[in-house]
């Protein structure tokens, strides 16, 4: 079966600090990945997705990039973090194969103080 | 770029009363998905539409794709207190990426 592990599950940064988020997949090859920011418990924003390694596509201009070093790993980074990057990430895939449903993973809550 | 509006963003019902929450996108869309977020938790897939005018049901869920396939909603027949968290949907304009577009989502809470 499919499962997705995103970490950590709770994050307290200080502003200007680096950010590294993780995400893996389990159970199959070649899935489309996503990460989405929740803020303050509700809409889901699409950040980033990725269809292979290292193909990466922005959706928003902001203070964070991602990368896909390997077929089912995804990292989300900053270099600095802001204040305004605070917020819950989830990370999701879809296997390509109807019905077409995103799996999240469990989401870090990210705080910067 | 495409939007997918959400009404209502709050809903308080007693429990065993009905629920319904609208979906309504910018542009006609390929699919529509539903999702349910437990307060705490993460968003779990509940159902895609495909079909124009389609209706699907899963026990006391209906869900139901517009004919222009542009809007969508779900009813909640007798709510219970399991039914409490936030119900998203998520439009899907096509193309190999699969991006979907969320709505704000509803927020559902039910006094038993």
């Amino acid at each position: 079966s499919q499962t997705i592990h995103q970490w950590p599950a709770t994050l307290v940064q200080p502003v200007g600090s680096p950010l590294s988020l993780e995400c893996t997949v389990e159970g199959t090859s070649n899935p489309n990945l996503y990460w989405y920011r929740q803020a303050a418990g509700r809409g889901l924003q699409l950040l980033f997705y990725s269809v292979g390694i290292g193909q990466i596509s922005s959706e928003v201009p902001q203070n964070l990039s991602a990368s896909r070093p390997q077929d089912r790993q995804f990292i989300l980074s900053s270099k600095k973090l802001l204040l305004s990057d605070s917020g819950f990430y989830l990370c999701a895939h879809t296997s390509r194969r109807s019905p077409y449903g995103y799996t999240f993973g469990s989401g870090t809550r990210l705080t910067v103080v | 770029g495409q939007q997918v509006m959400q009404i209502p963003q709050y809903q308080h019902v007693q429990e065993g009363e009905d629920f319904t929450t609208y979906c309504n996108s910018s542009t006609t869309l390929s699919n529509i998905q539903w999702y349910k977020q437990r307060p705490g938790g993460h968003p779990v897939f509940l159902i895609q539409l495909v079909k124009s005018g389609e209706v699907k049901k899963q026990k006391r869920l209906t869900f139901q794709f517009g004919e222009a396939k542009k809007n969508s909603s779900l009813h909640i027949t007798a709510t219970q207190t399991t039914d409490v968290g936030t119900y998203f949907c998520a439009g899907d304009s096509g193309g190999s990426n699969y991006k979907l577009t969320f709505g704000k989502g509803t927020l559902l809470t039910v006094n038993p």
